[in-house]
């Protein structure tokens, strides 16, 4: 069965300071993968996508990256964090490919990073 | 607004009861999906309508689709306090990427 994992769980870091969290996916290959951010009581907002290695899409833009070094890990960074990046970020995959069909359509979430600028 | 607005934005009721939250969209779709929420927890896909299909039935989820007036409606019923939660809707618009646009979602309080 498919799994996702993101960590850390919880992050609290000072503006200014460089920022990584991980999100890997097992079980499947070559899936879509997404992170979005959530800000408290409100819906999801995607940042970033990637249907390869490599193949990054910015769907926002801001001082926020993403990278896909392997084909089932996504990495969301920063060099300098603001204020306002303080949120709930989600990672999240769906089955790929460009067959369309009900399974590929559904996206899967991990648990969450809560992140805090302070 | 965005696409996949949910109305309304918090709703509570008490056990036993139905619970129904409507979504409305802007721009043709693929398909329209239901997606639920614990607090601080990742989101759990619930149920998918393809944009021809008019209601799609899983348990105790009733889902409806009306293209014409592009919105959407989800239906609890015999609610429990365990489907307390956020539900967001969210749709696809059969774009490269199976990208989804999510709704600012309902918040259901349902009391015991």
């Amino acid at each position: 069965s498919q799994t996702i994992h993101q960590w850390p769980a919880t992050l609290v870091q000072p503006v200014g300071s460089p920022l990584s969290l991980e999100c890997t996916v097992e079980g499947t290959s070559n899936p879509n993968l997404y992170w979005y951010r959530q800000a408290a009581g409100r819906g999801l907002q995607l940042l970033f996508y990637s249907v390869g290695i490599g193949q990054i899409s910015s769907e926002v833009p801001q001082n926020l990256s993403a990278s896909r070094p392997q084909d089932r890990q996504f990495i969301l960074s920063s060099k300098k964090l603001l204020l306002s990046d303080s949120g709930f970020y989600l990672c999240a995959w769906n089955r790929g490919g460009s067959v369309s069909g009900r399974t590929r359509q559904t996206q899967y979430f991990g648990p969450g990073t809560r992140l805090l600028v302070l | 607004s965005q696409q996949g607005e949910e109305d309304p934005q918090a709703l509570s009721i008490q056990e036993g009861e139905n619970a129904t939250m409507n979504c409305s969209y802007k721009t043709s779709i693929n398909n329209l999906q239901w997606y639920r929420q614990n607090s601080g927890r990742g989101l759990v896909h619930l149920i998918l309508i393809r944009s021809n299909e008019r209601e799609k039935h899983s348990g105790r989820l009733r889902v409806t689709l009306d293209t014409s007036k592009k919105s959407s409606s989800l239906l609890i019923t015999a609610s429990r306090a365990a489907d307390t939660a956020s539900y967001f809707c969210a749709t696809d618009k059969g774009n490269a990427g199976n990208m989804l646009t999510f709704g600012g979602g309902t918040r259901l309080m349902v009391k015991p």
